[in-house]
């Protein structure tokens, strides 16, 4: 079945380092690719997607590039603030079937130090 | 226009007693989606619901657990005679008629169920 896999956490990192936070992916399908992010006490936000190969997902800063030939959605920012402080999840749909169901990874949790 | 709402936020429930939570999606929304997140694990996806019809249950236990979406008012998560390990938070999510991407699902904040 899908599954997506995230690297281990948690990640601390000082105001305005370059972040990467890395996502692989199986999929039997032609899967959407996403990461979601989750602020204390708030639900889960989308923050960016891809669709297809090759496409770049870009909002708030970060972005993700959708690579088909690695399986891999990974996060970057080239300068963090402290508000990136959060909980980031990768996922993916599987639009092959009549659900588009999110499968998700565990989620890491990203501190930002002043 | 007011997100999706879940009520309670925290739930303590006793082991066998049942467990009820809600979600109300955005207004126009008539797909919810509900995931369950253990501790240290990430989001897992229980059933999706149409109003009136359970669409896919696929991860849904076989016992105990129930959902609803009825013609009028929330969707309804029901646990009966929760166990320790029903302890986690539920997440629903919901998305408009006819999406047929998984980017429109607009999650809620979440409840919390601790069972005691």
């Amino acid at each position: 079945g899908d599954s997506v896999t995230q690297m281990e956490g948690p990640v601390t990192l000082s105001e305005e380092a370059f972040l990467t936070i890395n996502c692989t992916y199986t999929a039997t399908g032609y899967p959407s690719l996403f990461w979601y992010v989750q602020y204390p006490g708030e639900g889960l936000q989308l923050l960016l997607k891809a669709t297809k190969a090759d496409d770049k997902g870009s909002n708030k800063g970060f972005e993700a590039t959708y690579r088909k030939e690695t399986t891999s959605f990974h996060l970057e920012k080239g300068s963090v603030q402290v508000s990136d402080s959060a909980v980031y999840f990768c996922a993916l749909s599987d639009l092959t079937g009549a659900n588009s169901k999110l499968t998700f990874g565990k989620g890491i949790t990203l501190s930002v130090r002043p | 226009n007011a997100g999706v709402m879940q009520n309670p936020r925290h739930l303590v429930r006793r082991r066998g007693q049942e467990a009820r939570l809600r979600c109300s999606p955005m207004k126009g929304h008539s797909h919810v989606y509900w995931y369950r997140q253990l501790p240290e694990e990430g989001l897992k996806f229980m059933v999706y619901l149409q109003k009136e019809n359970i669409i896919d249950e696929s991860g849904m236990p076989k016992e105990r657990f129930s959902a609803e979406f009825p013609k009028e008012g929330p969707s309804i998560l029901r646990i009966q005679q929760v166990v320790r390990g029903d302890s986690a938070a539920y997440f629903c999510a919901s998305s408009p008629p006819g999406a047929g991407l998984a980017s429109e699902q607009y999650f809620g904040p979440g409840t919390r169920l601790t069972v005691t």
